[in-house]
């Protein structure tokens, strides 16, 4: 069974980065493509964007510019930064893996504010 | 994007009804869909994929079906920890996208 465990800075100003890490524990970490997706009372959940094993990524054209996600497979963990955040940039960011297509665990979530 | 609109946005039942959720994606995306429980303070729990599939560890009581691009969510003798917000979210065209959720309360 997989278990993520998320980290980073929770209150950042506007126009400063994003920084948060994934850390993955059980399970195989090449199997999966990792994903990153936030939650907002006014944007809902939202995917942002995911890394393959490989390296591969695709992200969501909403914040494709602005964002980056990374990892590292000798840690088993991988990376999300936003840069230039506004306060429309606040929401709970989740990590999740991806398996079967669908997303089917998730980390505990990060209450990120910008403010 | 695909879109998915989820209806009702908000449902009261009672312990033992059976209620149904239904998510409508905005053009054909196969049975590449997903639906999940999400409890207040809690990150979503994946409950069906492939319109279908219960989950492992997912109660019988849950179930999905297809029927074109109307895709729903069916829970038989609610019980009262099924009390919680359900979404959809498709997984066959990038970006990936969720439905805006379905409220479920006691009545």
């Amino acid at each position: 069974q997989v278990q993520l465990q998320q980290w980073g800075a929770g209150l950042l100003k506007p126009s400063e980065t994003l920084s948060l890490t994934c850390g993955v524990s059980g399970g195989s970490f090449s199997a999966y493509h990792w994903n990153w997706i936030r939650q907002s009372p006014g944007m809902g959940l939202e995917w942002i964007g995911e890394i393959s094993p490989g390296g591969n990524t695709n992200y969501n054209s909403s914040l494709k510019s602005r964002v980056t996600i990374s990892l590292d497979a000798s840690k088993k963990q991988f990376s999300l930064k936003v840069n230039s955040l506004t306060a429309a940039d606040t929401a709970v960011y989740y990590c999740a893996s991806q398996l079967l297509g669908a997303f089917d665990y998730w980390g505990q979530g990060i209450m990120v504010t910008v403010s | 994007a695909i879109q998915l609109t989820q209806s009702p946005s908000s449902l009261s039942a009672s312990v033992g009804d059976r209620v149904t959720i239904t998510c409508r994606a905005s053009r054909g995306i196969g049975n590449s869909l997903a639906w999940y429980q999400q409890k207040s303070g809690q990150a979503p729990q994946l409950l069906i994929y492939d319109a279908s599939t219960l989950n492992g560890g997912a109660p019988s009581r849950f179930s999905g079906s297809r029927s074109g691009t109307d895709f729903t969510l069916t829970i038989t003798s609610l019980q009262a920890e099924d009390f919680a917000t359900y979404f959809c979210q498709q997984f066959n065209n990038y970006p990936f996208t969720f439905g805006q959720g379905t409220r479920l309360d006691i009545k």
